[in-house]
């Protein structure tokens, strides 16, 4: 069956870290997706990207970075972590833009 | 204003009850209507989407009104298991944009 995975599913990192999640999905979808949720400001985007080497900024891309070398993957990289940057963070793929979006099950980072 | 808004709840509902949201959009160019769930700690999923004519499923009804620009969730004979957080969702020129949902919680 076709799934969409995000590792590590926690992590505890030091501020000014560089610190990368891994989104991987099977469903061979163009459009993929970066969230982060946090209490009291529901799910926001942080960057998407509609196929190979595309890459494009959400509403809070600011100390974020993608890119998108295969149809699979799209990891996201904290260029250097700060404590703003502790949540819940959403991989996300769909393969028809602005209908089902199929989540990962989401990783929960924190920083020190 | 927030392009889409809901009541954060919770909305607290014994079991057995009939039980409803509304979800406002501000942008009149919206295409497509989503009602997601999201258990806690656990990644949103679509529960249903939303017709301009209505939709039922099984004990859910989702209706749109475009002229008052909201959506809306109904479900009847709720379950424990409908505990959750149930989120709008709104399609404009192919951006997916989310409502910070409503909390629901059925008691026993």
């Amino acid at each position: 069956d076709a799934e969409i995975t995000q590792s590590p599913r926690h992590k505890i990192t030091e501020t000014g870290r560089q610190v990368t999640l891994a989104c991987h999905q099977t469903w061979n979808h163009n459009n993929m997706f970066w969230y982060r949720q946090d209490l009291g400001h529901g799910l926001r985007l942080i960057h998407y990207s509609y196929g190979v080497h595309d890459t494009n900024k959400g509403e809070v891309s600011d100390g974020y970075s993608v890119s998108r070398s295969n149809t699979e993957d799209l990891p996201l990289t904290l260029e250097s972590a700060a404590s703003s940057q502790t949540s819940v963070y959403f991989c996300a793929s769909s393969g028809v833009l602005g209908y089902e979006q199929y989540f990962g099950p989401g990783t929960r980072l924190t920083v020190t | 204003r927030k392009e889409v808004e809901q009541d954060p709840g919770p909305f607290n509902v014994p079991e057995g009850a009939t039980v409803a949201f509304n979800c406002t959009y501000s942008n009149s160019a919206s295409q497509s209507f989503f009602w997601y769930r999201q258990d806690c700690r656990k990644e949103p999923k679509l529960l249903m989407s939303v017709y301009s004519s209505g939709n039922e499923d099984g004990r859910f009804t989702a209706q749109l009104n475009r002229a008052s620009q909201y959506i809306s969730l109904l479900i009847r004979d709720s379950k424990l298991s409908d505990s959750a957080t149930y989120l709008c969702v709104v399609n404009r020129d192919d951006k997916i944009i989310f409502g910070k949902g409503t909390r629901l919680h059925i008691l026993p």
